[in-house]
Parts: structure tokens; sequence; C-alpha cells
């Protein structure tokens, strides 16, 4: 079956600096990857996806980049403020057989004001 | 918007006991789905249903059951409760199948004594 990792498991930058997250899949049938923000004590929540046939997805601050060849998709958060800290999960899926999303193990992110 | 509702927020059993974590969904979703999160493992599929009725296993199904006998509601069972079992609980569910977003409940956090 799938599986995802996810890099770095903790992640502190400065208030104001970027942050990346990133992710490989296994499954190269995989064509569904949406990221996850899960702020203390709250329930996971839908920040971005992106679909296979795209490569690049912007969204304000955050973006998500996907490589198809490498098999893995990054999140890009720039000017980073204190209210973006929190747990992100990438994840991955596909259309055919088991049709269910695969989490990473999460990235602590903490924003130093 | 979507609301995803489970029945406890804590719950604490005995060892051996019998379990029900109940979700209910309130938009007509055909997908629910059970996860399990544990620190550094992110979340872990248990079962999940497409219809009715139906029911998959996910990566980590041993000691758990499901029952779907309405749309709106999965239930996760835990037919003898084991103190590995200690854990968050999410719910959620997807409109088309898992290659789409998912909406998460607040989550069942259940302790085995």
């Amino acid at each position: 079956g799938e599986n995802v990792e996810q890099h770095p498991s903790t992640l502190s930058v400065q208030e104001g600096d970027s942050a990346v997250i990133k992710c490989t899949y296994s499954d190269s049938a995989s064509n569904y990857f949406p990221w996850y923000k899960q702020e203390l004590g709250k329930r996971p929540q839908l920040i971005i996806d992106i679909r296979s046939n795209v490569g690049e997805k912007k969204d304000q601050r955050i973006a998500v980049t996907l490589n198809k060849t490498a098999k893995h998709f990054s999140l890009h958060i720039t000017e980073t403020q204190p209210e973006d800290s929190a747990v992100y999960f990438c994840a991955a899926s596909k259309n055919t057989g088991r049709r269910a999303l695969t989490f990473g193990s999460g990235t602590r992110l903490q924003v130093q004001p | 918007d979507v609301k995803v509702t489970q029945s406890s927020r804590y719950l604490v059993k005995r060892t051996g006991e019998k379990v029900f974590l109940e979700c209910v969904q309130d938009m007509d979703h055909e997908n629910m789905f059970w996860y399990r999160q544990d620190p550094g493992l992110g979340l872990r599929l248990i079962y999940f249903s497409y219809d009715v009725k139906m029911k998959e296993k996910g990566d980590i199904p041993e000691g758990y059951s499901v029952s779907r006998e309405k749309k709106e509601r999965f239930s996760l069972i835990l037919e003898s409760a084991s103190t590995n079992q200690t854990s968050m609980y999410l719910c959620a569910s997807s409109l088309v199948n898992g290659n789409s977003p998912l909406h998460f409940g607040n989550g069942t956090r259940l302790t085995v004594t």
C-alpha cells in the first residue's frame, strides 16, 4: 500500500522567515495531495491541496509543489506568523483501488515571535 | 458548512470492556473514515466505508470493528479494549471518496486503564 514519509518532525523558525515541509510517497498511482493543519486541541483542517495534473498551487502565503517523477511534494509557508504554529500533516491518495488518504507522521512548526 | 460530530470528547474505559465510538455527519457524504492519531505516527486509517452497510479495512484494523447502518452514522467498536488502544480517535467524512478533502470531527480521546 501507499507509504508517506514526512520531514522534518519539528521545525522552529523566526517570525517572518519561510518554512518548508517535505513529503515523499511510494505509490506512483497517487494523484491527490492535501495538507492539513492541526492547532493544539483542535481537529485537522485542510489548508491546501494539489492534484497530479498541476505542479504548483498557491494561496496567499501558502504554496504546495509537486514533483511526480521524484514522488515528492512540499509545503511552503512564507512570512510566517505566530498563528502558523501548529502540526502540519501531508497526505496522499488515488482514485482507484483503496481510495482513502494515507497521512505522513506530521511536522510540529513553531514560529518564534 | 460540514459538521462531523463525535459523541464523546473524552472516554475512560477499563481493559476488556466493549467500547462504542459514535460519529455523525450532516452533509449526506457517501464516505466515512476512522483514523487513530498517536504522537510521531500521524493519522493511521483503521476502517472506512463508501456506502451504507459497506466497510473496508484500513492499515490497523486489528482489535476494531465498524458499523454503518445509516448513511450519516459510522460507529467504531472496540470489542475488548486494551491499554494499547489508548489514543485519540478521529472520524472524518468526504463527499466523493478518499480522493477528496476530508472533514474531521473534534476527536475522542480514549483512555483504557
